[in-house]
């Protein structure tokens, strides 16, 4: 089992959708919990951290529950600049702090 | 906000040749630096987490006589890409933590083309 699961879509949904991303992780242990963005041919960049009491900024909310492992972004409104691939990333403690990427789920939002 | 600048951008070698990738982080003291390699239409894989003034550790499957990483300073680490051969070519990417709840910054990649 991978360390950390995305659905790799692509997503295509129009503008103004909400649309909503899930991530599994396999180790109980992990301690934080990012999603990221990437465009193409760039390097990612932080979206957003998550808590487990969940967060909100702007149109995106993230959530973490810890027990069943699993973390989601939901967007509201898309736009056609959402267009992109969300990455979810798990930060684990094996003695030193190590990020593990999921696959990344690709989101094309259309006009 | 934390930057890290990665050198060069882009390079095309020669197989068989070496090359040197540099991440530094201008504004913050790194004492960890990870380093990925992303192929086309794949998700990031972690290749080593490079520690401050000492060795680094390698993922499983990782050469670590073939990906030479050196850290000898809280603001610079480096990987070099040795014998570089055409399976090489890819996108590498390094990152700093900045502290576990603020994410980590990567640096703006470079793009190995072994030719």
């Amino acid at each position: 089992r991978k360390e950390v699961e995305q659905d790799p879509g692509p997503f295509n949904v129009p503008e103004g959708a909400t649309v909503a991303f899930n991530c599994t992780y396999s180790n109980s242990a992990s301690q934080s919990f990012f999603w990221y963005r990437q465009d193409c041919r760039k390097e990612p960049k932080l979206l957003m951290s998550v808590y487990s009491s969940g967060n909100e900024d702007g149109r995106f909310t993230a959530q973490l529950n810890r027990a069943s492992q699993y973390i989601s972004l939901l967007i509201r409104d898309s736009k056609l600049s959402d267009s992109a691939t969300y990455l979810c990333v798990v930060v684990m403690n094996t003695g030193f702090q190590k990020l593990v990427f999921g696959t990344g789920t690709r989101l094309l939002v259309s006009p | 906000g934390a930057v890290v600048s990665q050198h060069p951008s882009w390079v095309i070698c020669k197989s068989g040749t070496s090359v040197k990738i540099e991440c530094r982080s201008l504004d913050f003291q790194a004492t960890t630096m990870f380093w990925y390699r992303q192929f086309p239409k794949q998700s990031l894989m972690l290749m080593a987490t490079s520690n401050e003034g000492s060795k680094a550790t390698y993922e499983q499957g990782v050469e670590k006589d073939k990906f030479l990483i050196n850290h000898a300073s809280l603001t610079l680490s480096t990987l070099t890409v040795t014998s570089a051969h055409p399976e090489d070519s890819s996108f590498y990417i390094c990152s700093a933590g900045t502290g576990a709840n603020y994410g980590y910054t990567f640096g703006s990649g470079t793009r190995l083309t072994v030719v």
